[in-house]
């Protein structure tokens, strides 16, 4: 069985612009939750994604959003960017959420200039 | 809020040896779960151990076992004959049932495994 995917998996951009990045979970998996690393933050929870709704938000400002497609795989866009968005941007997917193990993927590293 | 914290930024073993990593936790709920997870140096986050709160018996995967104190919540980690390939940050994480999958992770500990 395929593991959870990220594209891409780096990126550098510069600040103002905007950034995609995708996540494509593993098969028969309905919830995509997103994380961000930072050396400083460490792992915060951004958002979470179950049969294309979104059902739990953390506390990031609006530039942060999300959204899922009916083939469950999910994207989250940064609007213009801060130099602060520097980090590991990681997705990880669950059949459902609740009682189930999450599997990460390898994350995608954005570099913000 | 839940807060996860673990106090130890740094651990060090010798190979074939035991080592134990703390964590500690604080919710105001009493139905939740805990996890450690192993980040590598190539960032995939791989979930070592998982605790349901409701559970007294602490769980075990092979050389992996936590001792589950939920009064005192605290949730450690031991490995026991630690390898080469146990060298990693291991985060400590918890999950309320009440909000879907967010994870709330500790800062880590960064585990050194020496010959």
């Amino acid at each position: 069985k395929a593991g959870v995917t990220q594209t891409p998996r780096y990126l550098i951009k510069t600040r103002g612009q905007q950034v995609t990045l995708s996540c494509s979970p593993i098969s028969g998996h309905r919830s995509v939750s997103w994380y961000q690393q930072t050396p400083g933050q460490g792992l915060q929870f951004l958002f979470e994604y179950f049969s294309e709704t979104q059902r739990n938000k953390g506390n990031f400002p609006g530039r942060f959003s999300g959204r899922q497609f009916s083939n469950s795989r999910s994207e989250m866009n940064v609007s213009t960017l801060e130099l602060g968005d520097s980090a590991l941007y990681l997705c990880a997917s669950s059949l459902q959420g609740f009682y189930n193990e999450q599997f990460f993927g390898p994350g995608t590293r954005l570099t913000v200039l | 809020a839940q807060t996860v914290t673990q106090s130890q930024p740094e651990m060090s073993v010798q190979e074939a040896e035991t080592v134990t990593l703390s964590c500690t936790y604080d919710t105001s709920e009493s139905d939740y779960y805990l996890f450690w997870y192993k980040q590598p140096p190539s960032r995939q986050m791989i979930l070592v151990i998982r605790q349901e709160a409701y559970k007294q018996q602490n769980a075990t995967e092979n050389r992996f076992s936590v001792n589950f104190q939920k009064a005192a919540k605290s949730f450690s980690l031991k490995i026991s004959d630690s390898q080469l390939g146990d060298a990693a940050m291991y985060f400590c994480a918890h999950q309320d049932t009440g909000t879907a999958s967010k994870l709330t992770f500790g800062t880590g500990t960064r585990l050194q495994v020496t010959l």
